[in-house]
């Protein structure tokens, strides 16, 4: 059971050049999220998504743009990368919460991005 | 602005004695709470939580506490291993009663469990 996966793991780039991170999960879940981590800072969010075809801005969205065609997939994009989106970035999904269960969102390995 | 925080970036335990993690927030609409564990170079995995409505859950060697008027959370794990040694996030969600569940993170604690 793969769980989230994200690819790839790590990347370089240089500033204006731009690149796609791929999310992929295969519990069927409805939500997907795309979250920055920075030194000694929290999870920030970037983008979401509750479905297929939906995405939404979260906290920090400049700069990045996401997609949803297939449940499964959740794409990043960076159209022109600079030296601020160096970061570690993390995919999440996880079902839909409501009243008599919450369910944890579950995290991919990360994608480890420096731009120079 | 921060509306969860981890005021100590770090903290350090004897292996068998008791970690003690804190988290403090700002909104008082946050109905649910999360705490994950980080380790190096892979995503933070889902530990235990706990719903407003509940003032402590158990799950083995970790119990959360709520107390919702000095909102303020703690982590308990008892005992501590060495295995227990990442970043554990605490994180909150306005949202338990609608379908979306976005959270809110905190900085993270780094513990440390020595033998």
């Amino acid at each position: 059971n793969a769980g989230v996966t994200q690819t790839p793991k790590f990347r370089v780039l240089k500033t204006g050049q731009s690149m796609t991170l791929l999310c992929a999960q295969d519990m069927n879940h409805e939500y997907m999220y795309w979250y920055r981590q920075d030194p000694g800072m929290g999870l920030r969010l970037i983008h979401y998504s509750v479905g297929e075809g939906t995405t939404a801005k979260g906290e920090v969205p400049d700069g990045y743009n996401v997609s949803r065609l297939k449940k499964q997939n959740f794409l990043l994009g960076l159209e022109s990368a600079a030296p601020s989106q160096t970061s570690v970035y993390f995919c999440a999904s996880n079902r839909p919460t409501d009243r008599a269960s919450n369910q944890p969102q579950h995290f991919g390995d990360g994608t480890r991005l420096s731009i120079l | 602005d921060q509306q969860v925080k981890q005021n100590s970036p770090s903290l350090s335990v004897q292996e068998g004695r008791i970690s003690i993690l804190n988290c403090d927030y700002t909104n008082s609409m946050f109905d649910y709470f999360l705490w994950y564990k980080k380790y190096p170079a892979e995503g933070p995995t889902f530990l235990i939580s706990i719903s407003s409505i509940k003032d402590k859950n158990e799950d083995g060697r970790f119990t959360v506490f709520l107390n919702k008027s000095a909102k303020h959370l703690s982590l308990h794990i008892v005992p501590s291993q060495p295995g227990d040694s990442a970043v554990y996030f605490c994180a909150a969600s306005l949202d338990r009663g609608s379908t979306l569940g976005r959270l809110y993170f905190g900085r993270g604690t780094q513990l440390t469990v020595w033998p």
